[in-house]
């Protein structure tokens, strides 16, 4: 049971290049999330996911798409990377409770030249 | 979505008792109460939750005054392990937000 994996765990990008993060749990867990981190700041939701199929924005959407195409993979893109999104990634699942408890994975850092 | 406070940092000493007191004055009736964890260079990690009163467990305790417009996280006897920062998070992943929203943290480091 490895809980949220995340791949790949560093990554460095020229600007405009881009790229996908993925996500995978093995939870059967319903929700998943995208969240970044910026130095000294707290985690800043990017995108979720309640389900198959189903996406939704974030707090800060703007330059990410993101996919889900299968219940344990919740894929993360950046079409044309900028410097501005140079960041550490973690993605996160739960369940459909009416509780807040969920899972992170180790994160993904990410610096675009 | 609810938005929370907390203080920027706090320092301790290893075996004192540590509160973390967080204001969430706008909690709404189905908003849940949530501390995360989260060390350099790892993802957050679920600590407690609770919707009222005062819930404890392995790790830590959590009271919560009866008009729930704060909530205070407790960790007794703290130990150099527990250097990190703490998210206090409001919200209910069963409404039509369905998301965790987190705001800056307390970094909390223990001295010896």
């Amino acid at each position: 049971n490895a809980g949220v994996t995340q791949t790949p765990k560093f990554r460095v990008l020229k600007t405009g290049q881009s790229m996908t993060l993925l996500c995978a749990q093995d939870m059967n867990h319903e929700y998943m999330y995208w969240y970044r981190q910026d130095p000294g700041m707290g985690l800043r939701l990017i995108h979720y996911s309640v389900g198959e199929g189903t996406t939704a924005k974030g707090e800060v959407p703007d330059g990410y798409n993101v996919s889900r195409l299968k219940k344990q993979n919740f894929l993360l893109g950046l079409e044309s990377a900028a410097p501005s999104q140079t960041s550490v990634y973690f993605c996160a699942s739960s369940l459909p409770r009416s509780n807040t408890e969920a899972f992170f994975g180790q994160g993904t850092r990410l610096t675009v030249v | 979505l609810a938005k929370t406070t907390q203080p920027i940092s706090m320092d301790s000493y290893e075996g004192q008792e540590v509160n973390i007191t967080c204001s969430h004055n706008n909690i709404a009736t189905n908003d849940y109460i949530t501390w995360y964890q989260q060390f350099p260079s790892q993802g957050p990690r679920f600590i407690i939750q609770g919707y009222k009163t005062k819930v404890t467990n392995e790790v830590a305790s959590l009271f919560i005054p009866a008009d729930r417009k704060s909530s205070t996280l407790s960790l007794p006897r703290v130990s150099l392990s527990d250097t990190a920062v703490y998210y206090c998070l409001v919200g209910s992943l069963s409404g039509s937000a369905r998301q965790l929203t987190f705001g800056s943290g307390t970094q909390l480091t223990v001295l010896p």
